[in-house]
């Protein structure tokens, strides 16, 4: 089965601190994979992605993630932290479970990063 | 505002009632996906839609629930005889093809609270 796990329900860093969100995946095919953010009251914002090439990718807002094959992990990284980073994280897979072209993305339950001062 | 918008915002209802909520996404975007989202989880796929034509429902939508997207552009979702455990975060989010795996671009979300 298809499926993303998210393991740390909360991450507390201090500011100025380098962070990292987790992810781990299951997927049957080639793993695309996702990383949204979701500030409070806000809708969910594309942070970076990773289809394929470099395993680093760099994405908004400084934040970066490196794609582990061998792993499967997909972690969210930020050299140094701002208290603003303060939010709810998802990471996503495409699903694979259905033919065609279906781009429907399966979510992990969300990691709460808290930046402290 | 070139984003996903979502109307309304917030919604209380009582039980029993009939509620709709609109989206309208991104203009040039065909895709269209409707979630829900309780707190602590990540959003729950219901539906989406690929230009006007509702490609796949999930098996969370039950027959209360109907969405449509008749020209194309905007869409609304229904929920009919609400209950409480319809209370949630809605979700809605648009993406181009034939841009591969495009990322989705989310609105704000729906707030319904069912009393």
């Amino acid at each position: 089965a298809q499926s993303v796990a998210q393991p740390e329900d909360q991450v507390n860093v201090a500011e100025g601190n380098p962070l990292t969100v987790k992810c781990t995946y299951s997927v049957s095919g080639n793993p695309y994979l996702f990383w949204y953010v979701q500030y409070p009251n806000r809708g969910l914002q594309f942070l970076l992605k990773y289809i394929t090439g470099d395993n680093l990718v760099k994405g908004s807002y400084g934040f970066e993630a490196e794609f582990n094959k061998s792993q499967t992990s997909f972690h969210l990284k930020k050299p140094s932290a701002l208290v603003s980073d303060s939010a709810l994280y998802f990471c996503a897979v495409r699903d694979y479970s259905y033919a065609g072209n279906n781009r429907k993305l399966i979510w992990g339950l969300g990691t709460s990063l808290a930046v402290n001062p | 505002d070139t984003g996903v918008s979502q109307n309304p915002r917030h919604k209380i209802t009582k039980r029993g009632q009939n509620v709709t909520f609109r989206c309208d996404p991104i203009s040039e975007h065909n895709r269209l996906y409707w979630y829900r989202q309780t707190l602590g989880q990540g959003p729950e796929f219901l539906t989406y839609f690929q230009n006007e034509a509702q490609l796949e429902k999930s098996r969370l939508l039950s027959d209360r629930f109907s969405a449509e997207r008749p020209k194309g552009s905007f869409s609304t979702l229904e929920i009919q005889r609400t209950e409480q455990g319809d209370s949630a975060m809605y979700l809605c989010a648009s993406s181009l093809l034939p841009r591969v795996n495009g990322e989705q671009f989310f609105g704000p979300g729906t707030r319904l609270t069912v009393l």
